[in-house]
């Protein structure tokens, strides 16, 4: 079955506490990324990458890093998590081209 | 620079009656456009889009858009909503002769009641 698969769904952890947020998909796409989701604010690009070891900043890239070292992952890394963090996160593949992105099943992160 | 506005925080509508949500965007480039859906506890899931070509585009579950380029709009639709099309819908673009990021808007939540 075609899909992208992000863990853990849920996690809580505090703030300063290094963390990672993995993400794969098993379509063979290019192009990959990171969003979060926060009420009245929609989805807002993190990061993106456009193919092995090219990556790139989104529309708020600040406090998340990522790497993108196989096609198939792209992880997302939180080096010293804070509150204003919290949110709910959401990877995408899709084909370069112009096919829709597939969508994981998000994460929802708390930072204590 | 490329956005997308959902005027409309939410939609309420009886079950049997037309449903429709709006969505207008502002892209440099042609648009390509996108519906997702999203229940409860769940990722996005892509319901249309509307590359080139015929200006209505039917998707999955009855849902159909219109492709107003003058209006920059592209609204979405369902003749006959059911009580399982509550959920919260975002309209998304993306420039088609530029890179692959998705713009999406803040999302219209849809109550359909019984």
């Amino acid at each position: 079955e075609a899909q992208v698969t992000q863990n853990p769904r849920y996690l809580i952890t505090v703030t300063g506490k290094k963390l990672t947020v993995t993400c794969s998909q098993n379509m063979n796409h290019e192009y990959m990324s990171w969003y979060r989701q926060d009420p009245g604010l929609g989805l807002r690009q993190i990061y993106y990458s456009m193919n092995v070891e090219v990556t790139d900043k989104g529309d708020v890239p600040e406090g998340y890093k990522v790497s993108r070292k196989e096609k198939r992952n792209f992880p997302l890394i939180l080096e010293s998590p804070s509150p204003n963090q919290t949110s709910l996160y959401f990877c995408a593949s899709s084909r370069t081209g112009s096919t829709e992105a597939f969508f994981g099943q998000g994460t929802r992160l708390t930072v204590v | 620079a490329q956005s997308v506005a959902q005027p409309e925080d939410q939609v309420n509508v009886a079950e049997g009656n037309p449903l429709t949500v709006k969505c207008t965007y502002s892209v440099s480039g042609n648009p390509y456009l996108f519906w997702y859906v999203q229940y409860p506890n769940r990722g996005l899931q892509f319901l249309l889009k509307y590359i080139t070509g015929d200006n209505l585009v039917k998707g999955s579950y009855g849902f159909e858009a219109e492709f107003n380029k003058s209006q920059t709009s592209f609204h979405l639709k369902k003749p006959s909503a059911l009580v399982s099309d509550s959920a919260l819908y975002f309209c998304a673009v993306r420039d088609g002769g530029g890179d692959y990021k998705l713009s999406f808007g803040a999302g219209t939540t849809v109550t359909v009641r019984a």
